[in-house]
């Protein structure tokens, strides 16, 4: 079945610091691409998305590029804010056989961002 | 606003007592999906809903219901719940198939 492997945490940076969460990815099909981020007391919601090769996602300072051919889909970001501490999840919806809908998600990592 | 709601928010029961947490979301999404929320673990889907009266399994079914009578609503029901069953609840929608999800802030159960 579908996988989603993502760098275990806690990824603890000082303010302005460059982010990589590193995200790899087995599906069956032909999936879509996700980063969900998780502020504490509250749901996911997403933060960007891909939904084909070569597609980059971005928003609020951070990207991530679907790259078919190694299946990652690391998230970037060039200078971290403390308001950035969160956990992110790394997930897939992908269609399998048989039409079941079971979207796959990381274990999230935890960003930790110190002034 | 668009978004996806649930109740209550925090809930603390004791083992065999039938509960309810009940989702409901405006955005007009055929898809709805409950996870539960683990620590290392991650999220797990217990069930999903791809329209009316239609529902299916996700990973980790046992010990749960569902039920998707209208489209705006899709409750979580524990018959007869047990500690195991302790953990962060959510509830998602999605307009379509292999989109991205919109989450409802999550139901705390305790089950002592």
């Amino acid at each position: 079945g579908d996988s989603v492997t993502q760098m275990e945490g806690p990824v603890t940076l000082s303010e302005e610091a460059f982010l990589t969460i590193n995200c790899t990815y087995t599906a069956t099909g032909y999936p879509s691409l996700f980063w969900y981020v998780q502020y504490p007391g509250e749901g996911l919601q997403l933060l960007l998305k891909a939904t084909k090769a070569d597609d980059k996602g971005s928003n609020k300072g951070f990207e991530a590029t679907y790259r078919k051919e190694t299946t990652s889909f690391h998230l970037e970001k060039g200078s971290v804010q403390v308001s950035d501490s969160a956990v992110y999840f790394c997930a897939l919806s992908d269609r399998e056989s048989g039409g079941s809908y079971i979207p796959t998600f990381g274990r999230g990592t935890s960003l930790i961002v110190h002034p | 606003e668009a978004q996806v709601t649930q109740n209550p928010r925090y809930l603390i029961t004791v083992t065999g007592k039938k509960l309810t947490v009940t989702c409901s979301q405006n955005m007009n999404h055929e898809y709805m999906s409950w996870y539960r929320q683990d620590p290392g673990l991650g999220l797990r889907q217990i069930y999903y809903s791809m329209n009316v009266e239609v529902t299916d399994k996700g990973d980790v079914p046992e010990g749960y219901k569902v039920s998707r009578k209208e489209k705006r609503n899709f409750p979580l029901i524990l018959e007869s719940p047990s500690p195991n069953q302790t953990s962060l609840y959510f509830c998602a929608s999605s307009p379509r198939l292999t989109y991205e999800q919109y989450f409802g802030p999550g139901t705390r159960l305790t089950v002592t």
